[in-house]
């Protein structure tokens, strides 16, 4: 079984672009989680989707935003980049309530 | 709310030798526990989990971890490590339940030295 897949690898942007990132999770899995890792405040959490639905979020601001479609695949958008949007992205699959399985992640540089 | 304190951000040691990793964790409802680790470039992977049953848990390439409930901790250990196993270690909280957010502790860095 494919495991969950996260384009592109890397990414960079400058300040005030629009950056929209993609995860495909494990064929089945129907939840979809996004985290974003930095060395300063680690790993947080963004959002999660359901069947297309955003059934949780983090404390993130506005600008962050994502959506599922009806495959169960995510992206997330992040609008008006600012420096410290620099990050690891990581988006995680699960089945119902079990584990989840995380992605490589996205590595996104701001300048 | 739910938090994770993981006592050391990084752990040397040398090869063979036994290393325990320390997560403590506070929440006012129950919880799952689990570990992660990370390695350079790549994404998470479970390395163990604690979700009902038996406090003391195995997991995989050698590590267990044991819930106290009492102490609220979920300490990681492994009685012979490989230099393989330099990698961050995550200690994470999930409140019970259908709710899949993941609360993280700020990592510990084990490398192990020849």
């Amino acid at each position: 079984k494919a495991g969950v897949t996260q384009t592109p690898r890397y990414l960079i942007k400058t300040r005030g672009q629009q950056v929209t990132l993609s995860c495909s999770p494990i064929s089945g899995h129907r939840s979809v989680s996004w985290y974003q890792q930095t060395p300063g405040q680690g790993l947080q959490f963004l959002f999660e989707y359901f069947s297309e639905t955003q059934r949780n979020k983090g404390n993130f601001p506005g600008r962050f935003s994502g959506r599922q479609f009806s495959n169960s695949r995510s992206e997330m958008n992040v609008s008006t980049l600012e420096l410290g949007d620099s990050a690891l992205y990581l988006c995680a699959s699960s089945f119902q309530d079990g584990e989840q399985f995380f992605g490589p992640g996205t590595r996104l540089t701001v300048l | 709310a739910q938090s994770v304190t993981q006592l050391d951000s990084q752990v040397p040691v040398f090869e063979e030798a036994p290393v325990e990793l320390r997560c403590n964790y506070s929440s006012s409802v129950s919880v799952y526990l689990f570990w992660y680790v990370q390695y350079p470039n790549q994404g998470l992977q479970l390395l163990l989990k604690y979700l009902s049953g038996s406090t003391l848990v195995k997991g995989i390439n050698g590590f267990e971890a044991e819930f106290n409930k009492s102490q609220t901790s979920f300490h990681l250990r492994k009685p012979s490590v490989h230099i393989s196993d330099t990698a961050e270690y995550f200690c994470a909280v999930k409140r019970s339940g259908s709710a899949r957010q993941l609360t993280f502790g700020s990592g510990t860095q084990l490398t192990v030295l020849p």
